[in-house]
């Protein structure tokens, strides 16, 4: 069984429109919480960290996390067609060595 | 100017054959990852290394080996080829203890 679940696999949106993506784990020793957006061609590339429950705001990006369910959210507000992209969720344990689990993610298509 | 370089970008070998794949980090991190990604599949841990140790490792075959000549680089050797083996290769580094790990660009194989 997957350990790092994504929803929706795919989304559109219309650039202006609010953008969200959801991702659930079953393992309770996952603690710590990271999105990431893939462009085509490129490498994965940080979006933000969450680590406590709640919501974290960094500009356009709101994550949320509640570690009681762990489920993890992330909402992109007034997406623009630039945000087009394989976005992912990721774990770890906090063990230090590093290793992140990732969802399958979820693909994003703004259309103007 | 690129912070992690992996080299080549795009490898073409045969069944059998052996590869080296190239990544070099320029963001003083003392900690470095690969990661594959292949089709319908979520990008997949390999290896950690710290200070040029291994710390973990999640990869079930021994054809698989890490290389750290100098603390900035780990190369990935690939022995005994399989078309399985076909995937990206993303190599990833971070500050042990913090959190955000950083991709390069990737190196997309096809073995044939």
């Amino acid at each position: 069984q997957q350990k790092v679940q994504q929803s929706p696999e795919s989304l559109s949106v219309p650039e202006g429109g609010m953008a969200s993506f959801n991702c659930t784990s079953s393992d309770r020793n996952f603690q710590y919480f990271w999105w990431y957006r893939q462009h085509s061609g490129e490498g994965p590339k940080a979006l933000m960290s969450i680590f406590s429950d709640g919501d974290k705001k960094e500009g356009r990006f709101t994550a949320h996390l509640n570690k009681a369910s762990l489920h993890v959210s992330l909402h992109i507000r007034d997406s623009q067609p630039s945000d087009s992209a394989l976005y992912f969720c990721a774990a770890n344990t906090g063990a230090n060595t590093g290793k992140l689990t990732f969802g399958h993610g979820t693909i994003l298509r703004v259309h103007p | 100017d690129p912070k992690i370089i992996q080299k080549p970008k795009y490898l073409v070998a045969v069944t059998g054959s052996e590869k080296i794949l190239i990544c070099e980090q320029y963001l003083g991190h003392n900690a470095m990852y690969w990661y594959r990604q292949s089709a319908k599949k979520p990008l997949e841990f390999m290896f950690s290394y710290s200070y040029q140790k291994l710390m973990d490792n999640q990869t079930a075959s021994s054809r698989f080996q890490p290389q750290s000549s100098k603390k900035n680089h780990l190369d990935l050797q690939i022995t005994a080829l399989k078309p399985d083996d076909s995937a990206t290769y993303f190599c990833a580094s971070s500050q042990l203890g913090e959190d955000t790990q950083y991709f390069g660009p990737g190196t997309r194989l096809l073995v044939l």
